[in-house]
């Protein structure tokens, strides 16, 4: 069964920075591409990027209001994806889901992770 | 807002059917597949359809998907109480270079 856990929420200041980290199993994680997807509150979906597994190259992509400020990582030999948060805005508030991805879309998804960005 | 529109709601009766529509353009829906995602109250999304109309393992066949140039739609039968929740379409966008997401249809069962 594939379980992702995500942790590392929390409140934040503006201009602040946090890490989230996703742990998974119940699937080969190094053949994975792994996601993050955020849902602020009372709102919809918004994707926020993925990263290639190393086989296919291991880079990561983003969506244009985080590019730049925030950072996906792995680490295959801990099942691990990071979402390395900078600069962080009050827009950012959000709950962060990790999910694996196939052909570019989230499959499984974690419970979510709550980031608070507040003064 | 979002690329893909969705309506904000529908509605239906236990045992009726119902239908989601969801609008794209040519650089999502028009070039690429269509997922179609469940959100109970409170959790995380649950994958429903993929590729257009395919079902993971586990999702009832009262839930099918299709697709029809830039549109799709996601067409649920036999509804029950516990149907209700959010439902969001999604598709990789080849001019955002990103997956969108609809803006999702809250779905009540009266």
């Amino acid at each position: 069964e594939v379980q992702l856990v995500e942790s590392g929420g929390g409140l934040v200041k503006p201009g602040g920075s946090l890490r989230l980290s996703c742990v998974a199993s119940g699937f080969t994680f190094s053949k994975t591409w792994m996601g993050w997807v955020r849902q602020a509150p009372g709102k919809g979906l918004e994707w926020v990027g993925h990263i290639k597994s190393q086989t296919d190259g291991g880079t990561a992509d983003y969506a244009a209001p985080v590019k730049g400020r925030f950072t996906i990582s792995r680490d295959d030999s801990t099942n691990t994806v990071s979402l390395q948060m900078s600069t962080l805005k009050t827009e950012d508030t959000a709950v962060y889901y990790c999910s694996t991805v196939a052909n570019r879309n989230s499959w499984s998804w974690g419970q979510g992770t709550l980031v608070t960005v507040s003064s | 807002q979002s690329v893909l529109t969705q309506p904000p709601s529908a509605s239906g009766t236990p045992g009726q059917g119902v239908t989601i529509s969801c609008s794209g353009s040519s650089s999502n829906i028009g070039s690429d597949y269509v997922y179609w995602y469940r959100q109970l109250p409170g959790t995380a999304p649950k994958l429903l359809i993929y590729r257009n109309n395919e079902r993971p393992s586990g999702v009832p066949d009262r839930f099918s998907g299709s697709k029809s140039g830039t549109s799709a739609s996601l067409a649920i039968s036999g509804l029950r109480s516990e149907d209700e929740a959010d439902y969001y379409c999604a598709a990789w966008d080849d001019s955002l270079s990103g997956v969108i997401f609809g803006g999702g249809t809250k779905l009540a069962v009266l």
